[in-house]
């Protein structure tokens, strides 16, 4: 399995873009990297995903090296409600069913 | 719009229980997934299944087992429930995708205590 690094934890403050980085230095060649959020008393969300380009949606971009071996999602703006947990997984190689295998996540701090 | 319905948000059991957890999905997914999550541990998978009666292990089964009689329902059983599986327990389903780049929908989660 792949897995990932993640720091525990870290700050932003409002309005500027919050950069979270994940190591995946294990992950193989059709593995994607997903990203997903949990806001407090509530189950995750998914955020965005990407094999080896850059992604962009209306939430986050997803930055990936061009070895695959970290990545980067950046909120652009970050506002308060963007405080939460944040995890970086990749899909698990060998089932084609999909296991979902999650870290211990970055606590995301948005300050005023 | 509710995709992924968790039959409890809080749950108080007696040691020794049997404890069932409910999960309904509305999006006809084929896999389903039941987590816990412990402060510090993050996300962890007990059990998941890929189809109707099927079930493979995640990385915490002890204690656990599963039922996957209809498609749209997930039920997590705690057989003779301890105090240490008082825990927030999440639910998640996604397509079954071949190339598994789709997305999961969790559960608000049950928050179990057991006294």
């Amino acid at each position: 399995d792949a897995k990932t690094t993640q720091p525990t934890s870290m700050d932003c403050a409002e309005g500027r873009a919050a950069n979270l980085p994940c190591n995946h230095s294990t992950i193989s060649g059709n593995e994607y990297v997903y990203w997903y959020r949990q806001i407090h008393s509530q189950g995750p969300q998914y955020i965005i995903h990407g094999l080896k380009n850059n992604e962009t949606n209306e939430m986050a971009s997803l930055i990936i090296t061009e070895d695959r071996k970290s990545s980067t999602l950046i909120l652009p703006h970050a506002t308060l409600r963007d405080t939460a947990v944040y995890y970086c997984i990749v899909r698990v190689r060998g089932t084609s069913y999909g296991k979902l295998t999650f870290g211990q996540g970055t606590i995301l701090t948005v300050h005023p | 719009d509710v995709k992924v319905t968790q039959s409890s948000r809080y749950l108080v059991k007696r040691t020794g229980e049997k404890v069932f957890l409910e999960c309904v999905q509305d999006m006809d997914h084929e896999n389903m997934f039941w987590y816990r999550q412990d402060p510090g541990l993050g996300l962890r998978l007990i059990y998941f299944s890929y189809d109707v009666k099927m079930k493979e292990k995640g990385d915490i089964p002890e204690g656990y087992s599963v039922s996957r009689e209809k498609k749209e329902r997930f039920s997590l059983i705690l057989e003779s429930a301890s105090t240490n599986q008082t825990s927030m327990y999440l639910c998640a389903s996604t397509e079954r995708g071949f190339l598994m780049n789709t997305e999961a929908f969790f559960g608000q989660g049950t928050r179990l205590t057991v006294v």
